[in-house]
């Protein structure tokens, strides 16, 4: 079965440099959600997606943003890097579903090294 | 706002054996679901198990169950037989129900249990 797919999976950039971050949800999947997992830390939600329309918000710094496009992939956007942003970036996607919840699903994560 | 709490950093275990590891949580609300994730060394995220809070029996799959207090917001995860590859980190986490109509929010994460299972 299709699982979630993240690239790149693994980026290297510079203080002050800025950073692109994919994910292509699982077909028919409607809502992304992006999270930050430092090192030895457990995911911290940053945002969410339904539709196209920005669902959700968690701690995301200004200096990011998050969209979703018409085929439901999403793109996490990173400006003016800090040494703090390295960490790994999980996208997980799921499909609404009248009167439930629907379980999460993960990428494999891209990891981002800040020099 | 919702907490988990997980009280136990690392854990070991001797393959075969049985481990169990705790979690609790803090919430208002009545409507939830609870989840263990595995992470290994590969650092992907692995669902092994989901609680709906309006059940009142424990789910299992196969090796792994859980023990889910309501009363007491305690939701532990016991892994039988344990095997190699069940090093790992767990993560305890929870999710509101979503309204009728609304969309899902997001998972809330524990800080995690590292477990270590031994030959």
């Amino acid at each position: 079965a299709a699982g979630v797919i993240q690239s790149p999976r693994h980026l290297i950039k510079e203080k002050r440099e800025t950073a692109t971050l994919k994910c292509y949800p699982i077909p028919r999947h409607d809502t992304v959600y992006w999270y930050q997992q430092g090192p030895g830390q457990d995911p911290q939600f940053l945002i969410s997606f339904y539709e196209k329309m920005q669902s959700d918000k968690g701690s995301i710094p200004d200096r990011f943003s998050a969209q979703q496009f018409s085929d439901y992939h999403s793109e996490l956007n990173m400006s003016s890097l800090e040494l703090g942003d390295s960490a790994l970036y999980f996208c997980a996607s799921s499909l609404e579903v009248q009167g439930a919840n629907s379980p999460l699903h993960f990428g494999n994560g891209t990891r981002l090294t800040v020099t | 706002a919702q907490t988990v709490t997980q009280s136990q950093p690392e854990m070991s275990v001797q393959e075969a054996e049985t481990v169990t590891l705790s979690c609790t949580y803090d919430t208002s609300e009545n409507n939830y679901y609870l989840f263990w994730y595995k992470q290994p060394p590969s650092r992907q995220m692995i669902l092994v198990i989901r609680q709906e809070a309006y059940k009142q029996q424990n789910a299992t799959e196969n090796r792994f169950s859980v023990n889910f207090q309501k009363a007491a917001k305690s939701f532990s995860l016991k892994i039988s037989d344990s095997q190699l590859g069940d090093t790992a980190m767990y993560f305890c986490a929870f999710m509101k129900r979503k309204n009728y109509g609304g969309s899902q929010g997001n998972l809330i994460f524990g800080k995690g249990t590292k477990l270590s299972v031994k030959p």
